[in-house]
């Protein structure tokens, strides 16, 4: 009954390989996101998309993709992995994309790139 | 300057006291705000939205400066399962995100 869940919890890769992360919210939200939280804790928007459509599109390299087969699902694909993608990735939705609402995170997914 | 700024802590306190964070946001179109609670290695949650009235929540308070750009979290009789981070989060008019700060970290010890 999860309403945000994130696949996998770990990930534990390679630098240069390719690696997707996979979101879902059962929460029947317009707004999904993700952030990056880095070893310093600081948490950063990365994308923003609101009924599939992209959103936000913040200064992230373009080695990164986010894909959103349908409101319900946003899903992140990484190329060519540098040791400075290692981080705590958090995906989030809610209602709508309105300025008091409130997101509802994912449980993360830990990436360590080796 | 950072747009949204906290100290950093830890601030440890013993169980029953009383502690207070503050927060300061340096763009004034932020519209809205609140407070995140982040436990150890798990996801932020939405502790309570931050109004220009003030608000309490049992035993959280909450209050916002607009006039200071400033936000305030007060927890009174402080419970073991408080030990946390705690994340300001401001949302500019106009965008869609939120904006985080780096949270204050909170101990309380038996």
């Amino acid at each position: 009954d999860t309403a945000v869940s994130q696949t996998p919890k770990y990930l534990v890769t390679q630098m240069g390989n390719d690696k997707s992360i996979k979101c879902e919210q059962n929460l029947g939200h317009d707004t999904m996101y993700w952030y990056k939280q880095d070893s310093k804790k600081f948490l950063k928007i990365m994308f923003s998309y609101n009924n599939k459509e992209l959103i936000i599109n913040e200064t992230v390299p373009n080695r990164f993709s986010p894909k959103s087969p349908d409101k319900a699902h946003l899903n992140l694909h990484i190329n060519s992995l540098e040791l400075g993608d290692s981080a705590v990735y958090f995906c989030a939705s809610s209602q709508d994309q309105g300025t008091g609402e409130t997101q509802y995170f994912g449980p993360g997914t830990r990436l360590l790139v080796l | 300057r950072k747009e949204v700024e906290q100290d950093p802590g830890p601030f440890n306190v013993p169980e029953g006291a009383t502690v207070a964070f503050n927060c300061t946001y340096s763009n004034s179109a932020s519209q809205s705000f609140f407070w995140y609670r982040q436990d150890c290695r798990k996801e932020p949650k939405l502790l309570m939205s931050v109004y220009s009235s003030g608000n309490e929540d049992g035993r959280f308070t909450a209050q916002l400066n607009r006039a200071s750009q400033y936000i305030s979290l007060l927890i009174r009789d402080s419970k073991l399962s408080d030990s946390a981070t705690y994340l300001c989060v401001v949302n500019i008019a106009g965008y869609s995100t939120l904006t985080f700060g780096k949270g204050t970290m909170l101990l309380v010890s038996p």
